[in-house]
């Protein structure tokens, strides 16, 4: 079991562009969620998808910010009109169900210049 | 919505000896409390967790305890290594169907040698 792979692990992007990210659950899990992370701080939750579903958007900014689970393939977290404030590592994770344990991926590193 | 808190915020210990970290919770509906460890640069690991019908819960030199009652819960480091220096996040669900964790801000652990 490869693990939750994310892809890619560093992308910069310019003021303006579009950044994707992308996320491979773990095999057999059906469950994603997507946290940002500032520099020296905490985890904040951003989305948590079933596939093709969204469950909770509630920490994702209304706009630029969109996110999707396909039935076949990565979820993808995607950003619109990127700014420096943007500018974070990108942890997804994935978890067999509901409540049970979540495992993370490597995290994308986005750095918007 | 659910708030966590985390202390300390730094903790500096000898090698030998104990490290507690504390969290607090806000809210009485949160039923699962993972403790993630995490490196300089590599992605939050689970360590331990521990669900609402538990008091305690031990895993060789990592303890978690929590109380409902008053919303908080503690990880327990025993015979500290170097090698346990990292940041440390609790978290709390906030639901019953994922794993969109509230996080605490984060412990940084040093162990000195």
């Amino acid at each position: 079991n490869a693990g939750v792979m994310q892809n890619p692990r560093h992308l910069v992007r310019r003021r303006g562009q579009e950044a994707r990210l992308r996320c491979s659950p773990m095999k057999g899990h059906s469950h994603v969620y997507w946290y940002r992370q500032l520099p020296e701080e905490g985890l904040k939750f951003m989305v948590y998808l079933q596939k093709e579903n969204i469950i909770d958007e509630s920490g994702m900014p209304k706009e630029r910010f969109s996110a999707e689970f396909p039935k076949e393939g990565p979820s993808i977290l995607r950003i619109q009109q990127v700014v420096r404030g943007d500018s974070a590592a990108y942890f997804c994770a994935s978890s067999l169900g509901g409540n049970t344990e979540a495992f993370f991926g490597q995290g994308t590193r986005l750095t918007v210049v | 919505g659910e708030n966590v808190e985390q202390h300390p915020s730094t903790l500096s210990v000898q090698e030998g000896d104990s490290a507690v970290i504390k969290c607090t919770y806000s809210d009485s509906a949160s039923n699962y409390f993972p403790w993630y460890k995490q490196e300089l640069g590599k992605r939050p690991q689970l360590i331990i967790d521990i669900r609402s019908n538990v008091g305690e819960k031990k895993d060789q030199r990592i303890a978690v305890t929590l109380n409902k009652t008053a919303k908080h819960f503690s990880l327990h480091i025993t015979e500290t290594q170097p090698e346990d220096s990292a940041v440390y996040f609790c978290a709390a669900s906030i639901s019953n169907y994922g794993q969109n964790f509230v996080f605490g801000p984060g412990t940084r652990l040093s162990v000195l040698p």
